[in-house]
């Protein structure tokens, strides 16, 4: 059974860089074709897609972040990270990490990790 | 970019009542349509993929139908468990973009 679990800080400074580590586990992350995506969603509103990066390193942002996003991957530890630079309170949200099958009709979300609020505050 | 709107935003029913929730697209989309449940503090879980396509494991009373920029998600007869949000999301565009959510409440 493939899990999913975030890590990071959970507070950051404004105008700092977030960073966060997706572990993925039950499942090489470099085999297969898959996606795998980051996604945020502020407390008490919708999901926001932020960016995905596929098994062979190739990478798709949300262009309302895409000049403060990064997403790499590393395939010795199973991991994929995020990095948002000079986050604003507005950057304050749940950030999920997740899983897509790119041969499966309409790529959906099937395996998602439990989140991980990260607060952007001085 | 791709913009998904759901009607209704809030809906209040009762255990065994049928329920529709729906999912527009600005633009066609064909089936590339995937519906989630979530419930508060947890992830998203995915319930239907490819607007008509039931996850493995999710309960037969959930099903979904529409292609081009119209869908739906009909729950045949509500469980206590399935007072929920639900999203739509679109894999269409490179760009995925979910719908606002459906908040599912008891009546």
């Amino acid at each position: 059974q493939v899990q999913l679990q975030e890590s990071g800080p959970g507070l950051v400074k404004p105008s700092q860089t977030l960073s966060l580590t997706c572990t993925v586990s039950g499942g090489s992350i470099s085999s297969g074709s898959y996606y795998w995506s980051w996604i945020r969603q502020p407390a008490g509103k919708g999901l926001e897609w932020i960016g995905r990066i596929y098994t062979s390193g190739s990478t798709n942002y949300n262009p309302s972040l895409k000049s403060r996003v990064t997403i790499s991957v590393d395939t010795s530890k199973n991991q994929f990270s995020l990095k948002l630079s000079s986050v604003t309170a507005a950057d304050t949200a749940v950030y999920y990490c997740a899983r897509a099958v790119a041969a499966r009709p309409s790529s959906p979300f099937d395996y998602w990790g439990q989140g991980t609020l990260v607060t952007v505050s001085s | 970019d791709i913009q998904m709107t759901q009607s209704p935003s809030s809906l209040s029913a009762s255990v065994g009542d049928r329920v529709t929730i729906t999912c527009r697209a600005s633009q066609s989309i064909s089936s590339y349509l995937n519906w989630y449940q979530q419930k508060p503090g947890k992830a998203p879980k995915l319930l239907i993929y490819a607007a008509s396509s039931l996850q493995s494991g999710v309960p037969s009373r959930f099903s979904g139908s529409g292609s081009g920029t119209d869908f739906t998600l009909t729950i045949s007869s509500l469980q206590p468990e399935d007072f929920a949000t639900y999203y739509c999301q679109q894999s269409y565009s490179t760009l995925y973009s979910f719908g606002q959510g459906t908040k599912l409440e008891i009546k």
